[in-house]
Parts: C-alpha cells; structure tokens; sequence
C-alpha cells in the first residue's frame, strides 16, 4: 500500500468544470511535489511545497493552483482545463526539499484526468 | 546542464533472462543518481540509490553502479520475472538542486 493516497483515482471533466485533487501524507515529510505525466512520457515537475510554502512553479499555466492547507495535504484546483491537459497526475512527497538520496520521493498512485 | 539518457524501450525479455537497462549522466558536478520503477496503474517507487563514484545501489536483486569514468549508471538483474515488468525512470539530483529529474523512462516487458 502507498503512503501518500491521492483522491479521485479517476476524474472525467468539461472543459468549463471546476474540480480538485487531493493528495494526503502521513510520514511527517515537509516537502510535497505535484507532477504531471502523459503517456509513455517520465514525469514532469509542476510545483513543490517545502514547510507549507510554495518553494518551485515551473511556469504552469494558471488553470492550475495548488494549495498546501497544513503540512500532511495537497491540493491542486483545476478550472478552465484544456483536452491536452489529460493525463496521470502525482503527488510525492519528501522528508526535506529536493527528493535527494537521504531524503527520497514516495509517489502516490496518481490521479488519470481527462478532460472532454 | 545536467542530465541522464535512457536507453529506448521497450526491452523484451524471457522470464530468467539477464537484464541491462542504461543510463548515461551528463554533468558538471557529482550528481546522486537513482532508479525508479513504475508497475502498471501505479506511482512511481525508488529502486535503489548511489551518491558517489563507485558507489553500487541494489535492491530486490536489482543492481546498478555510479561509474564516474564512463559517465554511467546502468541497472543490471541476473534473472528477471514476470513481475518485473513496468517502466523504468532513471533520475538524477545534485546539492542545491530542489527537485528531482527523470529520465525519458524504459518499459520492460518479460514473458513467460
């Protein structure tokens, strides 16, 4: 079983929907990631949260906000996504910033979106 | 700047075949390097682990060695399964850096 659960496992959405991912931890870590993968393709860093604080953007378009509540969940609120933004959505997470050899990143199991 | 290249996949094997997945690293410094695995319908897991030169990483009888001197970090299992079919990412992180970097990933599929 994963330690890090994300919620839905599944999301079907219209292009003009609101909706939220979830993802939860437990371990005490203090950095918490958001990546994106698409088929056949590694994963791709979104955003990260290092002490409940947004600590990296990587220029993701504003259709996406991420939201750190207290330091064991993640959000990420989507609205006014587009079909190619279709694909696994993960969260990991860490105990220290970085995903380093001392400090390893645990993935959830992810979340398939698809927008229609 | 920094990087890893995976060889492309698929690779196919049979179950008790010899497995070699590469992995090259280009960098300025010493980079961590690390193995991912992705089993169907499921996160991404840490395999295993090096840090410096010569260090060897091993885990489930996966091993892989930080060779400095051919820039390379290659996974290597004497006898795969079934069950060790899934992707593989290899990743790379270095001191200051604040996130980890995959690799383009290689499936390994092995048949009965």
């Amino acid at each position: 079983d994963t330690e890090v659960t994300q919620t839905p496992k599944h999301l079907v959405m219209g292009m003009t929907n609101k909706k939220s991912l979830k993802c939860e931890q437990h371990m005490g870590h203090r950095a918490m990631y958001w990546y994106k993968q698409k088929a056949k393709k590694p994963p791709e860093l979104m955003f990260v949260y290092s002490y409940e604080k947004l600590s990296i953007n990587e220029s993701v378009p504003s259709r996406f906000s991420p939201e750190c509540p207290n330091s064991s969940l993640l959000n990420l609120h989507l609205h006014a996504l587009q079909p190619e933004d279709s694909a696994l959505y993960l969260c990991a997470s860490s105990q220290d910033e970085g995903g380093g050899p001392y400090s390893p990143l645990h993935f959830g199991n992810g979340t398939r979106l698809t927008v229609t | 700047g920094n990087s890893v290249t995976q060889m492309e996949g698929p690779v196919t094997l049979s179950e008790e075949a010899f497995l070699t997945i590469n992995c090259t690293y280009t960098a300025t410094g010493y980079p961590s390097l690390f193995w991912y695995v992705q089993y169907p319908g499921e996160g991404l897991q840490l395999l295993l682990k090096a840090t410096k030169a010569d260090d060897k990483g091993s885990n489930k009888g996966f091993e892989a060695t930080y060779r400095k001197e051919t820039t390379s970090f290659h996974l290597e299992k004497g006898s795969v399964q079934v069950s060790d079919s899934a992707v593989y990412f290899c990743a790379w992180t270095d001191t200051g850096r604040r996130a980890l970097t995959f690799g383009s990933g290689t499936r390994l599929q092995v048949q009965p």
